[in-house]
């Protein structure tokens, strides 16, 4: 059964900093990670998704990489702002086992101004 | 388009009542989901389908009904509501481009449904 773990569980850095989130998972025989934002209250908002063929992908000031030999996924910020405090979850998706995403507990990100 | 839309977006129930969430989406896709999240527990699988007529139990199926009649809409139903079934519901939808009961695709969630069971 595919576990999904997210370190740290909560993290709070000044504005402007470079940050790396950290998402470990269990089964290397993983289809494809997930990337996903949480405002509080709100739903979950999709940043990056990572086939299991690709090594990294990109978007503005995040990038997500994946290695399966490892069984590890980072998420990195580049200058990082108040907006993006948030819950950062990972979610995979594997061939064994139960279907659907198996997520992380998430990491709480706050930025201070 | 809406993308995945979700009615209620609040509910409380008394123990033993039956009640469904409602799950849309307008983007034509065969994959659909539910899940729960609670505090400390993270989100969980509870129903899954990969298309009209095909539905499957996830991590936590157990109290829960689903059906899916249209590729647009995938209710949960709640068959005796009991308050360990407090939680936040989230449904989700994604193409599904290979013919497994699995998605590789963008995973797009609802907004959500917050329940209380008393």
């Amino acid at each position: 059964k595919q576990e999904v773990t997210q370190i740290p569980a909560a993290l709070s850095v000044p504005e402007g900093e470079n940050l790396v989130l950290n998402c470990s998972f269990t089964d290397s025989a993983i289809y494809n990670l997930q990337w996903f934002r949480q405002d509080p209250g709100k739903g979950l908002t999709s940043l990056l998704l990572i086939q299991s063929s690709q090594r990294e992908q990109t978007s503005g000031r995040l990038n997500a990489s994946l290695d399966k030999s490892s069984g590890r996924s980072t998420l990195y910020i580049a200058a990082s702002q108040p907006g993006d405090s948030a819950t950062y979850l990972c979610a995979g998706v594997s061939g064994g086992g139960a279907d659907g995403l198996t997520f992380g507990k998430g990491t709480h990100l706050i930025i201070q101004p | 388009n809406a993308g995945v839309t979700q009615t209620p977006k609040f509910q409380v129930l008394k123990t033993g009542q039956s009640m469904t969430l409602q799950c849309a989406q307008d983007m034509n896709h065969e994959y659909m989901s539910w899940y729960r999240q609670d505090p400390g527990m993270g989100l969980r699988l509870i129903h899954y389908s990969v298309g009209a007529g095909i539905t499957d139990q996830g991590e936590v199926p157990n109290g829960y009904n689903v059906s899916r009649s249209t590729t647009e809409d995938f209710p949960l139903r709640l068959l005796s509501a009991a308050p360990s079934q407090t939680s936040v519901y989230f449904c989700a939808s994604s193409y599904s481009r290979l013919a497994g009961t699995y998605s590789t695709d963008t995973q797009y969630f609802g907004p959500g449904t917050r329940l209380t069971v008393l």
